[in-house]
């Protein structure tokens, strides 16, 4: 199992709107609904952001929200402040004795 | 609240065993359905996972690391610890532990994470 690609970075204003993807294979995003999201700021724990695709956490802002179509998973951040400026981080589940597999990150800067 | 914090050594010799230390709280280990799973990102690259630990002591272990690990738990002290065999400069990251609830698919709650060096 491969690590899953998101775009290295993306940027946007205040108020703005970006989709940050998260690409795999038939294998696992694919395969399962099980792709979920995750926020860090450097020097804190990351904070999971979406489960399940398109499932939020009780506390998550409803600006963020997640979808797939075919062995691509997406994450959309509405009305951009900067507090969300942080890294974001997607994962599947595989089903595999790799149980989940990680994307590199996604460096989200708030102009 | 459940929280999580990794301990351990930040600098290791190649060859040398790394043991790393989860303490938690805001939940116990004995109870059904609860795990543990450790995840670790290089630098520049992405996160891996590496180890997961159920409340009835079943373990998962990633495949291409599965000889070099063992995870461990200690319910008494809310612990749980990772061991990793001859290390390597490759195996130079940031180590994090987690939170997961068997019949979910995510980690719901992780530790600020523990930067670990390999080199002589």
């Amino acid at each position: 199992q491969s690590a899953l690609t998101q775009p290295a970075s993306v940027s946007g204003s205040p108020g703005q709107s970006i989709t940050i993807s998260c690409t795999g294979t038939s294998s696992n995003v694919g395969a399962y609904n099980f792709v979920s999201w995750y926020q860090h700021h450097p020097g804190k724990a990351p904070k999971l952001m979406i489960y399940d695709v398109s499932k939020r956490p009780s506390g998550v802002s409803n600006r963020f929200s997640g979808s797939k179509s075919g062995n691509t998973a997406s994450l959309t951040i509405s009305g951009l402040q900067a507090e969300d400026e942080a890294d974001y981080y997607c994962s599947s589940y595989t089903g595999s004795s790799t149980l989940w597999v990680f994307g590199g990150g996604t460096k989200l800067t708030v102009l | 609240q459940i929280t999580l914090k990794e301990s351990g050594p930040t600098l290791v010799k190649p060859t040398q065993t790394l043991t790393l230390t989860c303490t938690f709280s805001g939940f116990s280990l004995s109870t059904s359905g609860v795990a543990v799973g450790w995840i670790r990102q290089p630098p520049g690259k992405a996160l891996e996972w590496l180890a997961l630990i159920y409340w009835d002591d079943d373990k998962r272990y990633s495949p291409s690391l599965k000889s070099r690990l063992t995870i461990t738990k200690d319910t008494s002290k809310n612990q749980v610890v990772l061991t990793v065999t001859n290390m390597d400069p490759v195996d130079t990251a940031t180590y994090y532990c987690a939170h997961h609830w068997g019949g979910t698919y995510y980690f719901d709650y992780w530790g600020q994470g523990t930067l670990v060096t390999v080199s002589s």
